[in-house]
């Protein structure tokens, strides 16, 4: 089965310029959750999908941040315009139903962006 | 204060020594306990996961949970060269809610 798998690994973009990040979650999860490491600090939650619907998208920075999963598959995060702050691995996880496997949360690999 | 705290080290033991790893914590709501292993440039991957108290062991790692003390360790018995990594601690209170996690600690284990 495979894993969590996240699209690019690595982007190197310009201040200003706009990225989008892809996230393809194991096959059934119907959890989807977006979390961020910035140099230094720990990593912390970004939001979270229940199929195609924002369970919770308390952990977004700001308005420059942009996640959608259509059809409740795959998501993106788009960062427009990047700035030098949004640098750092941004890590995708998926999970099962929760009354389930809900509690046994799968990372991806992370999307390492460097905005210079 | 924040959230979860977790010593980030480094840890460098030698091959066959006992490793200790420990997080406080100050949410009392928090129920589900995790460990995360992440290799460098890797993403975290579950290790052990415990729900509320208590002890759960696996091969050569051992998680504690004493809620009481707001603290939880992992153990990992006869450590290897291939146990180096960062460990991170992660807890939630409820099922599906987000996980909040240590800064990790980075452990080396020499041969």
């Amino acid at each position: 089965e495979a894993g969590v798998t996240q699209f690019p690994s690595h982007s190197v973009i310009e201040k200003g310029q706009t990225v989008t990040l892809r996230c393809d979650p194991i096959s059934g999860h119907d959890n989807l959750y977006w979390y961020r490491r910035v140099m230094g600090k720990e990593i912390k939650f970004l939001l979270h999908f229940v199929k195609e619907s924002k369970q919770d998208e308390s952990g977004m920075p700001n308005n420059r941040f942009l996640a959608e999963r259509t059809g409740g598959t795959y998501s993106t995060l788009k960062v427009q315009p990047a700035e030098l702050e949004d640098s750092g691995v941004y890590f995708c996880a998926s999970s099962g139903q929760l009354f389930n496997s809900g509690n046994t949360i799968y990372f991806g690999e992370g999307s390492w962006l460097t905005v210079v | 204060q924040k959230e979860v705290e977790q010593d980030p080290g480094p840890l460098s033991v030698p091959e066959g020594a006992i490793v200790s790893l420990n997080c406080t914590y100050s949410n009392s709501a928090f129920q589900y306990f995790m460990w995360y292993r992440q290799y460098s440039r890797k993403g975290p991957e579950l290790l052990m996961y415990t729900y509320s108290s208590g002890n759960k062991e696996d091969g050569r790692f051992t998680a504690q949970v004493d809620k009481s003390s707001k603290y939880i360790s992992l153990f990992i018995r006869d450590s290897q060269p291939s146990d180096s990594a960062t460990y991170l601690c992660a807890m939630k209170a409820q099922a599906g809610t987000a996980l909040i996690f240590g800064k990790g600690t980075t452990l080396s284990v020499s041969s």
